[in-house]
């Protein structure tokens, strides 16, 4: 299954409203995790089965979606927030993500 | 506090072969599918290999099947990856993550180990 993530390259502002989004090449349910990246740093999940927000995660961070199409969105873009984010389908195998979003700072 | 710790990476030629191992603390290790991920340099993140608690179901990426090898050992907490015949587009940093079951998220990650195949 492949993972499609739109944009690849997102420059935004602090306080901006991102929205990511993940498309999958076959339905998924919810199978579907977003995962952030900070540069040199190991992955952290942020949100599971779609729209579950991990314990620790800030409430800015939201996901929906289910079958194909698939968002992340954060409400309020913070200065910690400037990082890698990657979806992730877990609903057969082989396990596949998405390529990526870079957020930068504009 | 849960911790995974990779160790093995390093620089080996082409055709080479390697071990890396995670070592696992802070959880009930046998609960756990265990799974290894690697990412390029400057490039996004890759599956390859995942394994069952008890190591009866192992799954591969196409990338690796034939040449890569997970295994696990619940007494000592730790969970390997056997490569061989390593060739220059395996290089990258290799995480080692838990997840709860076959099809559930990736909650913990180590902090990886770079793995560097040239001559």
């Amino acid at each position: 299954i492949q993972l499609t993530q739109s944009p690849s390259f997102l420059s935004a502002s602090v306080g901006d409203r991102v929205t990511i989004t993940c498309r999958a090449s076959q339905g998924i349910s919810t199978y579907l995790a977003w995962y952030q990246q900070k540069a040199g740093k190991d992955p952290k999940v942020l949100i599971y089965a779609a729209s579950t927000l991990e314990s620790g995660v800030p409430s800015r961070f939201s996901g929906s979606g289910s079958g194909t199409d698939f968002t992340l969105t954060i409400s309020s873009l913070q200065p910690e927030d400037f990082a890698a984010y990657y979806c992730q389908q877990l609903n057969s195998y082989p396990l596949t993500f998405g390529g990526g979003t870079k957020v930068e700072i504009k | 506090q849960v911790q995974l710790v990779e160790s093995g990476g390093g620089l080996v030629k082409p055709g080479g072969s390697l071990r890396l191992s995670c070592a696992a603390s802070g959880f009930t290790f046998s609960d756990y599918y265990m799974n290894w991920i690697r990412q390029a340099p400057g490039k996004g993140l890759e599956w390859v290999s995942s394994i069952s608690r008890g190591g009866s179901t192992i799954y591969y990426a196409d990338s690796v099947k034939g040449r890569f090898t997970i295994s696990r050992d619940n007494a000592e907490n730790s969970v390997y990856l056997e490569m061989i015949s390593l060739r220059a587009d395996d290089t990258a940093v290799y995480y080692c993550a838990r997840s709860y079951g076959a099809y559930s998220y990736f909650d913990s990650w180590g902090q990886g180990t770079l793995v560097t195949v040239s001559s």
